[in-house]
């Protein structure tokens, strides 16, 4: 069975610097996705950044981007030039294809990092 | 467009009682996932379906869970004889499901709290 940790239950950032966030996962799949979602007060769970597994080049989007790492199972997530509205709960998220084995495309959450940025 | 709705947004009950939950996907989304979120387990997966494909029931705690999709379209979860330990928010998300990895729309959420 996948597995997904985040080790850092809190973390605190100033506005406009960098921060990262960090997720590990555990499966013996070769192909599958990674990612990351926001959910900030209102509960509303929003997706930040998806990383297929077989792409090596690591995506982003805006302020956003991640480090993947297959080998050591590792992806974290690099918030730059941090802003108010970054604050929020941080959930890593993995994900067997549909494709494979009969796997219905559901998500497998870490237990989040809860992030807060200070003005 | 509109995004997944869910209703209630807030549901207090009394334990033994049965609630009924609903979640209106985005329209052409033909896979609905339910998921709970609590503190005690974290977010996990309940249910899936998928088109008119047999739904995935693995993640349902107890058969006091069920839920059904009508039309390809709404779905309701249902809790039969509800306990404190239901008490979490629950999350519906739809997505075009026609590939892996399609991102998931998540709704608001409905809070359960029993009593």
């Amino acid at each position: 069975a996948q597995t997904v940790t985040q080790s850092q239950p809190e973390m605190s950032v100033q506005e406009a610097e960098t921060v990262t966030l960090s997720c590990t996962y555990d499966t013996s799949e070769s192909n599958y996705y990674l990612f990351w979602y926001k959910q900030p007060p209102s509960r509303q769970m929003i997706l930040v950044i998806r990383q297929e597994a077989y792409k090596q080049q690591n995506a982003t989007e805006n302020r956003f981007s991640v480090n993947f790492q297959k080998a050591a199972k590792s992806f974290s997530l690099k918030i730059s030039d941090s802003q108010l509205g970054d604050t929020a709960m941080y959930f890593c998220a993995f994900m067997k294809p549909m494709n494979y084995g009969g796997a219905t495309n559901k998500l497998i959450f870490g237990t989040g990092t809860l992030l807060a940025v200070q003005p | 467009g509109a995004g997944v709705s869910q209703s209630p947004s807030n549901k207090v009950t009394e334990k033994g009682k049965d609630v009924e939950l609903r979640c209106d996907p985005i329209s052409g989304h033909t896979a609905l996932y339910w998921y709970r979120q609590s503190l005690g387990q974290g977010l996990e997966f309940l249910i899936y379906f998928q088109g008119n494909s047999a739904p995935d029931k693995s993640g349902l705690p107890s058969d006091r869970f069920s839920a059904e999709r009508t039309g390809g379209s709404v779905s309701t979860l249902t809790i039969q004889r509800t306990q404190q330990e239901d008490s979490a928010v629950y999350l519906c998300a739809s997505s075009l499901g026609d590939r892996g990895g399609s991102e998931q729309f998540f709704g608001p959420g409905t809070r359960l709290t029993v009593l």
